[in-house]
């Protein structure tokens, strides 16, 4: 089965500086697709980012971009020009080809200081 | 569009008791979701409907979960009877139906249950 790791619980950062949120998985399979989602304290999840396993190129969504390292198993998040907004509980998940359902990391908590 | 709607947004029971979530999906989403969400934790798929049929419950503690989703719209989950481990938020999540699983996932809000 597979697994999704997020290594840090928490981690904080300065607004308008740069913060990268780490995740690795684990999988055998050679098509899937990854994901960030973000959660605010009102806890409705809302898609960040998507990547898909086959493109080499890395995801971009205006301040929101990802390094996708295929072989490593390695999919990070990087939050330019943080801003408070961007406080809330962030989750990495990943989906296999043709499956439906997503598989979640344990999340990091991110806390911008003004 | 119109969110994917749940309620109630907050419940407090006591153990042994029953509790029932519901669920509207976004319109034309065939695929619903249920995800359990234990405090500190990611979410844990509970089951997945494909329209009215279920495709995945591998996780869901059958004892005393159940879920239904009548005409392939709304869907209600039940807890019957609850333990304190059951204290979690409940999401539901509704996408559309693609043979890649490229669609995306839209969440409610959730279903906070704390069970005393």
């Amino acid at each position: 089965a597979q697994t999704v790791t997020q290594s840090q619980p928490e981690m904080s950062v300065q607004e308008a500086e740069t913060v990268t949120l780490s995740c690795t998985y684990d999988t055998s399979e050679s098509d899937y697709y990854l994901f960030w989602y973000k959660q605010p304290p009102s806890r409705q999840m809302i898609l960040v980012i998507r990547q898909e396993a086959y493109k080499q190129q890395n995801a971009t969504e205006n301040r929101f971009s990802v390094n996708f390292q295929k072989a490593a198993k390695s999919f990070s998040l990087k939050i330019s020009d943080s801003q408070l907004g961007d406080a809330a509980m962030y989750f990495c998940a990943y989906r296999s080809q043709g499956a439906q359902k997503l598989v979640f990391g344990q999340g990091t908590r991110l806390t911008i200081n003004p | 569009e119109a969110g994917v709607a749940q309620s109630p947004r907050y419940k407090i029971i006591e153990k042994r008791q029953s509790v029932a979530f519901w669920c509207n999906p976004i319109s034309g989403h065939a695929t619903l979701y249920w995800y359990q969400q234990i405090l500190g934790q990611g979410p844990k798929l509970l089951i997945q409907f494909q329209n009215n049929g279920v495709v995945d419950d591998s996780q869901l503690p059958k004892d005393r979960f159940s879920a239904e989703r009548l005409k392939g719209v709304d869907s209600t989950l039940k807890i019957q009877p609850a333990k304190l481990e059951d204290s979690a938020v409940y999401l539901c999540a509704s996408s559309l139906w693609t043979a890649s699983g490229a669609n995306v996932l839209t969440f409610g809000a959730g279903s906070r249950l704390t069970v005393l």
